[in-house]
């Protein structure tokens, strides 16, 4: 079955620096990658997905890119601000795991104002 | 994004007795629903896949017998624990999706606590 492998586990960065978080996969049929954001209390809320026939994807301030032959991928931050301190969790979701998303144990990230 | 509601956020319930808690999709059909179980600073951990009209999938461990699920419209599942211990106590999500290929979108949570 897919594996997800999410580093690091905790992140602090200075507002408006930048963050990176990265996750590897096991599985190479795995064609669907979310990330999700949670705050203390609350459900995961989906930030950006990127899917296999695409390198790089970009929504204002977040960008994920894919490297299918490394099978890893990762979420960027840029310009962070204190609202942007949570928990990330990224997933992956493969046809032969019956479409089910595998998530990676999750990166705490604080941004210090 | 799609709107799924969960409820109730937080229950307080006894030991020995049954909760139900349900997820709903406000603005679209999900032909699928994942029920998932949180443990504090964990990850999130696949209980079982529901598919409506059908009778869900449980994960490997996961007890079908404790662990209620259904699905009987395209909008709402349910999860009853029953029996209820203090070791059930966790923070329960849900998510759905209209279609096997597309996002899945998550619910608020529910913080179960079995006293």
């Amino acid at each position: 079955g897919e594996n997800v492998e999410q580093h690091p586990s905790t992140l602090s960065v200075q507002e408006g620096d930048s963050a990176v978080i990265k996750c590897t996969y096991s599985d190479s049929a795995s064609n669907y990658f979310p990330w999700y954001k949670q705050e203390l209390g609350k459900g995961p809320q989906l930030i950006i997905d990127i899917r296999s026939n695409v390198g790089e994807k970009k929504d204002q301030r977040i960008a994920v890119t894919l490297n299918k032959t490394a099978k890893h991928f990762s979420l960027h931050i840029t310009e962070t601000q204190p609202e942007d301190s949570a928990v990330y969790f990224c997933a992956a979701r493969s046809v032969e795991y019956g479409n089910k998303l595998v998530f990676g144990a999750g990166t705490i990230l604080r941004v210090k104002s | 994004g799609a709107v799924v509601s969960q409820h109730p956020s937080r229950v307080i319930c006894k030991s020995g007795t049954s909760v139900k808690i349900e997820c709903r999709s406000l603005d679209f059909q999900a032909t699928t629903m994942f029920w998932y179980r949180q443990f504090p600073k964990q990850s999130l951990m696949l209980m079982a896949t529901s598919n409506e009209g059908s009778k869900a999938t449980y994960e490997q461990g996961v007890e079908k017998d404790k662990f209620l699920i259904n699905h009987a419209s395209l909008t709402l599942s349910t999860l009853t624990v029953t029996s209820a211990h203090p070791e059930d106590s966790s923070f329960y999500i849900c998510s759905a999706r209209m279609q096997p290929n597309t996002e899945a979108f998550f619910g608020q949570g529910t913080r179960l606590t079995v006293v």
